[in-house]
């Protein structure tokens, strides 16, 4: 099974900062990395596919990067409604494994 | 408006079954992978199982493998998780999620497209 690696686990950011979320695969995956956010008794919900694209509706904000083993989320301005827990996934192959999470808090 | 509704968790004891179902609207669902991903109380997503759009592929996590199966019924809308020899660390409220079209199926794997559409969950409690 492929591995999902992200960092930090939590991070402490405040209104208007930049922040950047890593995952990391275990093996080439391409571009076939997701992330979603989840706030707190919430479903998941899709922000990036395929490594960069933006998912619809998603505030244009949230950025994607990366190929191969490693990618980033990146949260150009951090706004209240973005506290939340942020996972990676891939979808390469089954099982579409998730990173396990990075929380985000307000510092 | 696309709409997943999960259904058929509850307390079961360890050793029992459970069959969860999702009932599906506001698109085709015949033209559309389905998934099943779970979340422990307070740990991370963790992906179940995916069946393809026809029925034809289904893929589990290896760790449940045999004791769990998905299936769907188009003609219903729904989709469906039997869950046997339930053991306390199924523990979880579990999530349908319909794929994003573009993923590709075939016995070896599902592979390509995010989960673009999640049900609200429905919490299933394995304990004695």
């Amino acid at each position: 099974d492929i591995q999902m690696t992200q960092s930090p686990s939590s991070l402490s950011a405040s209104v208007g900062d930049r922040v950047t979320i890593t995952c990391r695969a275990s093996q080439n995956i391409n571009s076939y990395l997701n992330w979603y956010q989840q706030k707190p008794g919430k479903a998941p919900n899709l922000l990036i596919y395929a490594a960069s694209n933006l998912q619809s509706g998603v505030p244009s904000r949230f950025s994607g990067s990366g190929s191969g083993t490693d990618f980033t989320l990146t949260i150009s301005s951090l706004q209240p409604e973005d506290f939340a827990t942020y996972y990676c996934q891939q979808s390469y192959s089954t099982p579409h494994t998730f990173g396990q999470g990075t929380k985000l808090e307000i510092k | 408006e696309v709409h997943l509704v999960e259904s058929g968790g509850g307390l079961v004891k360890p050793g029992g079954s459970l069959r969860l179902s999702c009932a599906a609207s506001g698109f085709t669902f015949s033209s559309y992978n389905m998934h099943w991903v779970r979340q422990a109380p307070g740990k991370g997503l963790e992906w179940v199982s995916v069946i393809s759009s026809s029925g034809s592929y289904m893929h589990y996590a290896d760790s449940l493998k045999g004791r769990f199966t998905i299936s769907r019924d188009n003609a219903k809308n729904s989709l469906y998780l039997q869950m046997n020899s339930l053991r306390a660390e199924d523990t979880a409220v579990y999530y349908c999620a319909r794929e994003m079209r573009g993923g590709f199926c075939s016995t070896a794997s599902c592979y390509g497209a995010p989960s673009d559409y999640w049900g609200q969950g429905t919490l299933v409690t394995v304990s004695s």
